[in-house]
């Protein structure tokens, strides 16, 4: 059974500071993985896609890299705003779009 | 492009009474899966459907069950509610292309609550 964990649990930076996030999980025959992330009560914004043939994707501030054969995933934030508040769930995809997800970060950017 | 809509956004049931979530997906999208998230955790799978068909399921008792409708629309049923039922209910859609496995977009979700 593929196991999620996302590591810290909650984190909390000063206004322009850079942060990773890290994502690991127990078994490495995955077909993608993503990024979202939840405010409060809300449900989910999709941030970065990465399919299992590639090691990484950016999107404006958002570095996401995958390295399947350690199990691994690291989001990178920089110059991180308090607009960045929210959790954030990495979920590892397995065939035809079935996700397993981590309890995610908990950020805090603080003005 | 319209995205992922569910309802209702909240509701309030008592044990042992049933539920109906609905959701419409995303234009252009052919799977839909139903996620659960519990407070604090993160979402767990439930089922999904491809083309009206169920194309999975999490570790969910069949209580839990689904129809997907020819325009992709979706609906969640749970029977005989329990109050460990209570949680964010999502709603996801993807396209399956057979090569490549979609990227999933979400719903607001329903929030259920049972008493």
């Amino acid at each position: 059974k593929q196991e999620v964990t996302q590591i810290p649990a909650a984190l909390s930076v000063p206004e322009g500071e850079n942060l990773v996030l890290n994502c690991s999980f127990t078994d490495s025959a995955i077909y993608n993985l993503q990024w979202f992330r939840q405010d409060h009560g809300k449900g989910l914004t999709s941030l970065l896609l990465i399919q299992s043939s590639q090691r990484e994707q950016t999107s404006g501030r958002l570095n996401a890299s995958l390295d399947k054969s350690s199990g691994r995933s690291t989001l990178y934030i920089a110059a991180s705003q308090p607009g960045d508040s929210a959790t954030y769930l990495c979920a590892v995809g397995l065939r035809q779009s079935k996700f397993y997800f981590g309890s995610g970060t908990k950020l805090n950017v603080k003005p | 492009e319209t995205g992922v809509t569910q309802s209702p956004t909240h509701l309030i049931k008592t044990r042992g009474q049933q539920v109906t979530l609905r959701c419409s997906s995303q234009s252009g999208h052919n799977t839909v899966s139903w996620y659960q998230q519990a407070l604090g955790q993160g979402p767990q799978f439930i089922f999904q459907y491809y083309r009206e068909e169920e194309n999975g399921r999490g570790n969910f008792p069949p209580r839990f069950s689904g129809l997907q409708f020819p325009n992709y629309s979706s609906e969640l049923n749970v029977n005989a509610l329990e109050l460990d039922d209570s949680a964010l209910y999502l709603c996801a859609s993807s396209l399956a292309t057979g090569v490549i496995d979609g990227e999933l977009f979400f719903g607001e979700g329903s929030r259920l609550t049972v008493l």
